[in-house]
């Protein structure tokens, strides 16, 4: 049973374009988080929620857009998308200061 | 304010052979501290923690990681290394206490095992 899902896995699609990646996790975490890791395996965070609510917003373009419905997911939105948003997106899930448990990636390719 | 320094982009070990991953660590609070392994193309694993229990932490696998605050050292290591540890690792840093903690990543090491 996956703790923390993500879908979908590989993602291609064309610049300008729309998309959306969703995120679950069944481990009954009060926070989660969207890392991007790129092609130089640098992982950055991008946003943190906690019961719904967002915490950290780490200077995303405002073409992300986290939505939270409830504190199980937590999806990520991508509005025009660009050559350089080309990168794996991690999902994660966290209760407090315990490690984080990561979903499998969605590498993301735009071209 | 907190940061993590991976010492090495690259190790490069024979089968059997002693492995050493370092790190190095900055935070204003009490920290703490993770290693995680990343397989090619496949997700992070958790390998061992640190949240100001015992200094010396053993993960799974084989690993063990030494907490040294006299150092803000939070090395790697395992006795004998196999293929399969072939991965990316990454020490990770966050604030201990509060709700708004987040992970800060070390930006990795490439360990190499040779047969």
């Amino acid at each position: 049973d996956t703790a923390v899902s993500q879908t979908p896995k590989y993602l291609v699609t064309q610049m300008g374009n729309d998309k959306s990646i969703k995120c679950e996790q069944n481990l009954g975490h009060d926070t989660m988080y969207w890392y991007k890791q790129d092609s130089k395996k640098f992982l950055k965070i991008m946003f943190s929620y906690n019961n719904k609510e967002l915490i950290i917003n780490e200077t995303v373009p405002n073409r992300f857009s986290p939505k939270s419905p409830d504190k199980a997911h937590l999806n990520l939105h991508i509005n025009s998308l660009e050559l350089g948003d080309s990168a794996v997106y991690f999902c994660a899930s966290a209760q407090g200061v315990t490690e984080a448990f990561f979903g499998q990636g969605t590498r993301l390719t735009v071209v | 304010a907190q940061s993590v320094t991976q010492l090495d982009s690259h190790v490069s070990v024979s089968e059997g052979t002693p492995v050493l991953l370092r790190c190095n660590y900055s935070s204003s609070y009490s920290p703490s501290l993770f290693w995680y392994v990343q397989h090619p193309n496949k997700g992070l694993q958790l390998l061992l923690k640190y949240t100001s229990a015992a200094t010396l932490v053993k993960g799974i696998n084989g690993f063990e990681a030494e907490f040294k605050k006299s150092e803000t050292s939070f090395h790697l290591t395992k006795p004998s290394a196999h293929m399969s540890d072939a991965a990316e690792y990454f020490c990770v840093v966050s604030l201990s206490g509060g709700s708004n903690y987040k992970l800060t990543f070390g930006k990795g090491t490439l360990l190499t095992v040779n047969p």
